[in-house]
C-alpha cells in the first residue's frame, strides 16, 4: 500500500459526459501529480500540483482540469468525454515538488470507460 | 528537453534465465533514476533508485547501476522467476524542472 488514494477505481460513463477523479496524497506530500495510462499511448504525464498551485503541465487536453485543494487532496476533471479518453488514470504524491529527486508514490489508479 | 529510453517488448524468459532491460537517458542536469514495476491490475511501484553517479539501486534481486559516462541505468537480475513478470518502467527525476519523465515500459513474462 502506498499511502496514495485513488476513488473511484472503476467508472463507465457514456461519451459528452463529464467525470470527476479524486486523489488523496501519502501523508505528508506536498506534490500530487497525475497519469494517463493507455495501451498506445503508454504512460503520459498530464499535470502536478505542489502546495496548491500548479506546478508542471504535461499532455493535458483543454477538456481536462484539475485542481489541489487546501487539504491537498486533488481532483482531476474530465469533461466532455471521448472513447478516446478509456484509461487508467493514476495519481501520485511525493514528498518534495519534484525537482529534488526524490521518489513519487503511485495509487492504484482509476479505470474510466467511455461508451 | 530531458527523456528516458528503455528497451522495447515485451520479453519472455524462462525461469532462472538472466534478465537485462536497457534503460538510457537525456539530461541536463543532474538527475535521480528509478525502475519502477507495474504487476498486472496494479498501480506502479518503485523497485529501486540511485540518485547520483556510480551509485548502485538494487532490491528484490533486481540492480542498476547508475552510469553518467553511458547515461544509462540498466536494470538486471540474476536468475527471474515467475513472480517477476510485470511492467517495468525507468524513470528520471529533473531536480531542475520539476518534473518526472518515464521510459515507455517493458513488458516482461516469464515462463515456469
Amino acid at each position: 500500500d502506498s499511502g496514495v488514494t485513488q476513488t473511484p477505481k472503476h467508472l463507465i460513463t457514456a461519451t459528452g459526459q463529464r467525470v470527476t477523479l479524486r486523489c488523496s496524497p501519502r501523508s505528508g506530500d506536498l506534490s500530487v501529480y497525475w497519469y494517463q495510462q493507455s495501451l498506445d499511448q503508454g504512460l503520459q504525464f498530464l499535470i502536478q500540483y505542489y502546495n496548491g498551485e500548479e506546478r508542471a503541465k504535461g499532455n493535458i487536453l483543454e477538456r481536462f482540469s484539475a485542481q489541489q485543494f487546501p487539504d491537498l487532496h486533488s481532483e482531476l476533471n474530465l469533461s466532455s468525454l471521448e472513447l478516446g479518453d478509456s484509461a487508467l488514470y493514476f495519481c501520485a504524491s511525493s514528498v518534495g515538488s519534484g525537482g529534488t529527486g526524490g521518489t513519487i508514490y503511485f495509487g492504484e489508479g482509476s479505470w474510466l470507460t467511455v461508451v | 528537453g530531458d527523456s528516458v529510453t528503455q528497451m522495447e517488448g515485451p520479453v519472455t524468459l524462462s525461469e532462472e534465465a538472466f534478465l537485462t532491460i536497457n534503460c538510457t537517458y537525456t539530461a541536463t542536469g543532474y538527475p535521480s533514476l528509478f525502475w519502477y514495476v507495474q504487476y498486472p491490475g496494479e498501480g506502479l511501484q518503485l523497485l529501486l533508485k540511485a540518485t547520483k553517479a556510480d551509485d548502485k539501486g538494487s532490491n528484490k534481486g533486481f540492480e542498476a547501476t547508475y552510469r553518467k559516462e553511458t547515461t544509462s541505468f540498466h536494470l538486471e537480475k540474476g536468475s527471474v522467476q515467475v513472480s517477476d513478470s510485470a511492467v517495468y518502467f525507468c524513470a528520471l527525476s529533473d531536480r531542475g524542472r520539476n518534473q518526472f519523465y518515464f521510459g515507455t515500459g517493458t513488458s516482461l513474462t516469464v515462463i515456469p
